[in-house]
């Protein structure tokens, strides 16, 4: 699986949207861009994929470019319970694990 | 509540002894997952199982640790001998083929 970069963390007024950058450079053909986040003490929770296309759900948006090595998870109006580590992986789809690597805190603030 | 349950949430014991958990993945998920999380760090994969099949086991699944999934249903992680070093999180996640991954709430481990 590709690896990813992502800051370390990461600042967001409470209502504002919280934009989240992940650099994949290698990222390969059949591979995925998956966001997961985890709240303090919880399990990852899955937020959204996507192949190439921009993808909506009710958590958040995902902005991949057109050369797909770089992507944007946005959450459009953060609330505190946003406040989490925020993971962005490469993985092919169907593939039988995943690669964490150190993700990104997002502290929202009010 | 993401429907993956691990038992217990806590776990304190001696370095030395031996230790278990137990998984209950979603019901019509047939691929398993264990991880293991330590402070700071992201979760790092430890095995996986396809129904009873083990297919994959990391290296960091030294010869200490033993994974069943006996019926393909629940599964269990064994750890032996216990070192201090074992403390961390253990996770389980399920999915099935076309779905995302869904982790449970976890198994902390510590070692005294």
């Amino acid at each position: 699986d590709a690896k990813t970069t992502q800051p370390t963390s990461m600042d967001c007024a409470e209502g504002r949207a919280a934009n989240l950058p992940c650099n994949h450079s290698t990222i390969s053909g059949n591979e995925y861009v998956y966001w997961y986040r985890q709240i303090h003490s919880q399990g990852p929770q899955y937020i959204i994929h996507g192949l190439k296309n921009n993808e909506t759900n009710e958590m958040a948006s995902l902005i991949i470019t057109e050369d797909r090595k770089s992507s944007t998870l946005i959450l459009p109006h953060a609330t505190l319970r946003d406040t989490a580590v925020y993971y962005c992986i490469v993985r092919v789809y169907n593939f039988n694990k995943f690669y964490f690597g150190s993700g990104t805190k997002l502290n929202v603030k009010p | 509540d993401t429907g993956v349950s691990q038992n217990p949430r806590h776990k304190i014991t001696k370095r030395g002894q031996n230790v278990t958990f137990r998984c209950d993945p979603i019901s019509e998920h047939n691929r398993l997952y264990w991880y293991r999380q330590t402070l700071g760090q992201g979760p790092e994969f430890l095995t996986y199982f396809q129904n009873e099949a083990q297919l994959e086991k990391s290296r960091l699944l030294s010869d200490r640790f033993s994974a069943e999934r006996p019926k393909g249903s629940f599964s269990t992680l064994e750890i032996q001998r216990t070192e201090q070093g074992d403390s961390a999180m253990y996770l389980c996640a399920s999915s099935t083929m076309n779905t995302e991954a869904f982790f449970g709430q976890g198994t902390r481990l510590t070692v005294v």
